[in-house]
């Protein structure tokens, strides 16, 4: 069965400073990993996805992630926060029942990421 | 093109009461799921439809139901509601790309009191 964690419920950077927001996932096929971001009282948006291409994933807003297949990683990061960037941000893998996926997303419980000016 | 649509955005029921909550996906999406979230255990799996099946559920109650019309709408219901079911109740529609990826919608806020 998949699942992911994510390291760090809350993250607090300077503006300006590296954002580095950690997941890590566990999956028994080659998986489809997904980083989505949510402002206060509004639904998930995409950020960006992995799906065996690149290992380098670039994304909306400046973020990037790589996967690290050893580490079973897929790290969130931006070279220079903006305080815009405050939010909730959510990795995910896509749920596999030997090769086909079920439809449903399994999600890590979230890190909010607060940016100081 | 326009994305994932659910109305009412917030509500206020009292406990026994019933809900029903609208989604309509993306134009040409015929896969929606139906995610519960709330601070405590975040976001948890309700249900996928694809072309009016139940393909997937998750662990909820029977009080917990849903259904996809041949346009691809999707409601879900709630009946019986507990002060436990107010929550952020988020739809997401799909496009087969076969990835998983979701598109979600901005959610429904349920409050029961």
């Amino acid at each position: 069965a998949q699942s992911v964690t994510q390291l760090g419920s809350h993250v607090s950077v300077s503006e300006g400073a590296l954002v580095l927001l950690r997941c890590n996932y566990s999956s028994s096929v080659p998986p489809y990993l997904f980083w989505y971001v949510q402002y206060p009282n509004q639904g998930l948006q995409l950020l960006l996805k992995y799906t065996s291409a690149a290992t380098l994933v670039k994304g909306i807003n400046g973020f990037e992630a790589e996967f690290k297949k050893s580490e079973t990683s897929f790290h969130l990061t931006k070279p220079s926060a903006h305080m815009s960037d405050a939010a909730e941000y959510f990795c995910a893998v896509t749920e596999t029942h030997g090769s086909s996926n079920t439809g449903k997303l399994i999600f890590g419980q979230g890190t909010t990421l607060q940016v100081k000016p | 093109k326009a994305g994932v649509t659910q109305t009412p955005r917030y509500l206020i029921k009292t406990r026994g009461q019933q809900v029903t909550l609208s989604c309509s996906p993306i134009s040409g999406h015929r896969s929606v799921s139906w995610y519960q979230q709330t601070p405590g255990q975040g976001l948890q799996f309700l249900f996928e439809y694809f072309s009016e099946t139940q393909r997937n559920k998750g662990n909820f109650p029977g009080r917990f139901s849903g259904r996809q019309f041949s346009n691809s709408r999707s409601e879900m219901n709630v009946s019986t509601l507990e002060l436990g079911d107010s929550a952020l109740y988020l739809c997401a529609s799909s496009g087969g790309t076969g990835t998983g990826e979701l598109f979600f919608g901005e959610g429904s806020r349920l409050t029961v009191l």
